[in-house]
């Protein structure tokens, strides 16, 4: 069972750069999202999704798209790179967003820097 | 204010020793909480989950105080590998869903 898989490790774009985060999880899980960690602050919500077909905007969107077309699979797309893009990026899944269930599992984070 | 705050430490702890932080939230309504550990440059992992008043998971202890609005992380008999920054989070009831809330950590260095 690998939980939730989350590619690459680290990236390096220049500006104006498009690129995609893949992130799959085998565990049948309802929810997904996509989160970004600056140093000093707590984990932010880029997009999120309670199941195929359905995502949603969470704290930060701007700059960045998202797609569920599986239950698997949420890739996370930056459409024009900028320097402050720049930051650690997981994606993590749960079994729903319901009380008891909220339990969040994390992909392995990407180090992205954008030059 | 933030929804959620956490002192960013880092708390020195000689090993063997016990050592306990807080987190407050703004939310009132907020039922679900959480501690998750966080290892330098890997991923969040869930320590604890706190429903009701505490909970208690072998040398972790979590209190959670409504009344105050602070949920308390207390960790006994420190080991070397307990060194990582603890991450509070918290449910916020903006919709059926909820919204998880991530406090920015407090980093925790056990000594030998």
């Amino acid at each position: 069972n690998a939980g939730v898989t989350q590619t690459p490790k680290f990236q390096v774009l220049k500006t104006g750069q498009s690129m995609t985060l893949q992130c799959a999880q085998d565990m049948n899980h309802e929810y997904m999202s996509w989160y970004r960690q600056d140093p000093g602050m707590g984990l932010r919500l880029i997009h999120y999704s309670v199941g195929a077909g359905i995502t949603d905007q969470g704290e930060v969107p701007n700059g960045y798209n998202v797609s569920r077309s599986t239950t698997e699979d949420f890739p996370l797309r930056l459409l024009s790179a900028a320097p402050s893009q720049t930051s650690v990026y997981f994606c993590a899944s749960s079994y729903s967003r319901q009380a008891g269930q909220e339990k969040l599992f994390f992909g392995s984070g990407t180090q992205l820097s954008v030059l | 204010r933030k929804e959620v705050e956490q002192d960013p430490g880092p708390f020195n702890v000689p090993e063997g020793a016990t050592v306990a932080f807080n987190c407050t939230y703004s939310n009132s309504a907020s039922q679900s909480f959480f501690w998750y550990r966080q290892d330098c440059r890997k991923e969040p992992k869930l320590l604890m989950s706190v429903y009701s008043s505490g909970n208690e998971d072998g040398r972790f202890t979590a209190q959670l105080n409504r009344a105050s609005q602070y949920i308390s992380l207390l960790i006994r008999d420190s080991k070397l590998s307990d060194s990582a920054t603890y991450l509070c989070v918290v449910n916020l009831p903006t919709d059926s869903w909820g919204k998880l809330q991530f406090g920015a950590g407090t980093q925790v260095v056990v000594t030998p």
